[in-house]
């Protein structure tokens, strides 16, 4: 199994832009999540979904965040508009019913 | 919620001595003890976990230990080597009865092996 694929795995943009991000997760794991990793606040969880349906959302920074999973192969992190204080590295990870999370190599974001 | 606490937040030892790092959790119901490496300019890797029924377990140089009375779990790396050389994350996790899976990260310790 290739594991938890991200794309792109770095993003360079001006503020103001949209941002997305990838995530393909394991193949028949049922859970995927998304966290953000800084230096000042560590990592945080953003989002999850179970069997594609998102369970919680209170960890999204603010409306101009949103993820969606379209599919169990597939899911999207969109930041719109993009602010500098986005800077990040940020991971999906995934899961099957037995918790163990598996994470990607992570998509480093710089917002200019 | 769930909140867990990770100590020392860095740890320096010499190459071939042990290293210790420790969590403590605060929700009873958690059942799921994961430990994290993450090297640099990557993402964490599920190196060792344990559950809520055994008390113990091992594998080669790495060892995770569970109090559940005392709400803590430590993990143990023997015969350090440079490669060991990382930030660990632990973790703990209460299953819910819809099957969601949210593992609440402790802050993270820096370990540094010095040859």
């Amino acid at each position: 199994d290739a594991g938890v694929i991200q794309s792109p795995r770095h993003e360079v943009t001006e503020m103001g832009q949209e941002v997305t991000l990838r995530c393909k997760p394991i193949s028949g794991h049922n859970s995927l999540f998304w966290y953000r990793q800084t230096m000042m606040r560590g990592l945080e969880l953003l989002i999850y979904f179970n069997n594609n349906v998102p369970i919680d959302d209170s960890g999204m920074p603010e409306d101009r965040f949103s993820a969606k999973m379209p599919n169990a192969s597939f899911s999207t992190l969109k930041i719109q508009p993009s602010e500098p204080r986005d800077s990040a590295v940020y991971f999906c990870a995934s899961s099957d019913k037995r918790g163990e999370q598996f994470f990607g190599p992570g998509t480093r974001l710089t917002v200019l | 919620g769930e909140n867990v606490e990770q100590h020392p937040s860095t740890l320096s030892v010499q190459e071939g001595d042990s290293a210790v790092i420790k969590c403590t959790y605060s929700d009873s119901a958690s059942n799921y003890f994961p430990w994290y490496k993450q090297e640099l300019g990557k993402g964490p890797q599920l190196i060792i976990d344990i559950r809520s029924n055994v008390g113990e377990k091992k594998d080669q140089r790495i060892a995770v230990t569970l109090n559940k009375t005392a709400k803590h779990f430590s993990l143990h790396i023997t015969e350090t080597q440079p490669e060991d050389s990382a930030v660990y994350f632990c973790a703990a996790l209460r299953g819910d009865i819809q099957g969601a899976q949210k593992l609440v990260f402790g802050q993270g310790t820096r370990l540094t092996i010095n040859p």
